[in-house]
């Protein structure tokens, strides 16, 4: 399996973009990079997934180098709700399973 | 769609007890799987299934069995409660086997004693 590695734990202020970011050195070619987002007392959502380049939707950014060896999950502007843990997945090695390390922990403050 | 549904969403065993989580999801997908959450922890992989009558294990099996006789239900069984079980535990499922975009109940928070 993949391994991911990712930043403990950050802290923003509201109106701030945050990046967060993901390194993955043995993604497999065909694989994806997913990441989820997980607030208190909740189960994980899927918030964003991409392959190369860059992906956008109305929760975030997810930009991948040409190497993609790496991924920055970028949120603009956060507000305190976006306090949250995010989680960074990639396969590799053939499995299809998906695995989940300890994720980002983000607190936003006023 | 209720999406993916468990119940109880609390529970409190004395050790030695047995019981059942229920996970069910209305969406039709066929991969469904179980996770557990420590403090402090990501989610860890107990066992997960790929279609109705097929079920594996995940990365932290032991004390735990499920199966899977139809689509939509997926329970996870308790065999003989150890405190070393509580946790907080997610069901998800995902239209397919590899799909990395998976759906999560609410959890269940064990507790046992």
């Amino acid at each position: 399996l993949a391994k991911t590695t990712q930043p403990i734990s950050m802290d923003s202020y509201e109106g701030q973009e945050v990046n967060i970011t993901c390194s993955h050195n043995n993604i497999a070619t065909n694989d994806y990079i997913t990441w989820y987002q997980q607030f208190p007392s909740q189960g994980p959502r899927f918030i964003i997934q991409g392959y190369k380049t860059k992906v956008t939707n109305e929760v975030a950014s997810l930009f991948i180098p040409a190497d993609r060896k790496s991924s920055t999950l970028s949120l603009p502007r956060v507000s305190l709700s976006d306090t949250a843990v995010y989680y960074c997945l990639v396969r590799g090695g053939g499995s299809y399973i998906p695995t989940f390390g300890r994720g980002t922990s983000l607190i936003v403050h006023p | 769609n209720a999406g993916v549904t468990q119940t109880p969403k609390f529970q409190v065993l004395k050790t030695g007890q047995s019981m059942t989580l229920q996970c069910a999801q209305d969406m039709n997908h066929e991969y469904m799987s179980w996770y557990r959450q420590d403090p402090g922890m990501g989610l860890r992989l107990i066992h997960y299934s790929v279609g109705a009558g097929i079920t594996d294990q995940g990365e932290v099996p032991n004390g735990y069995n499920v199966s899977r006789s139809t689509t939509e239900d997926f329970p996870l069984r308790l065999l003989s409660a150890a405190p070393s079980q509580t946790s907080v535990y997610f069901c998800a499922s995902s239209f397919f086997p590899g799909s990395y975009e998976q759906y999560f109940g609410p959890g269940t928070r064990l507790t046992v004693t």
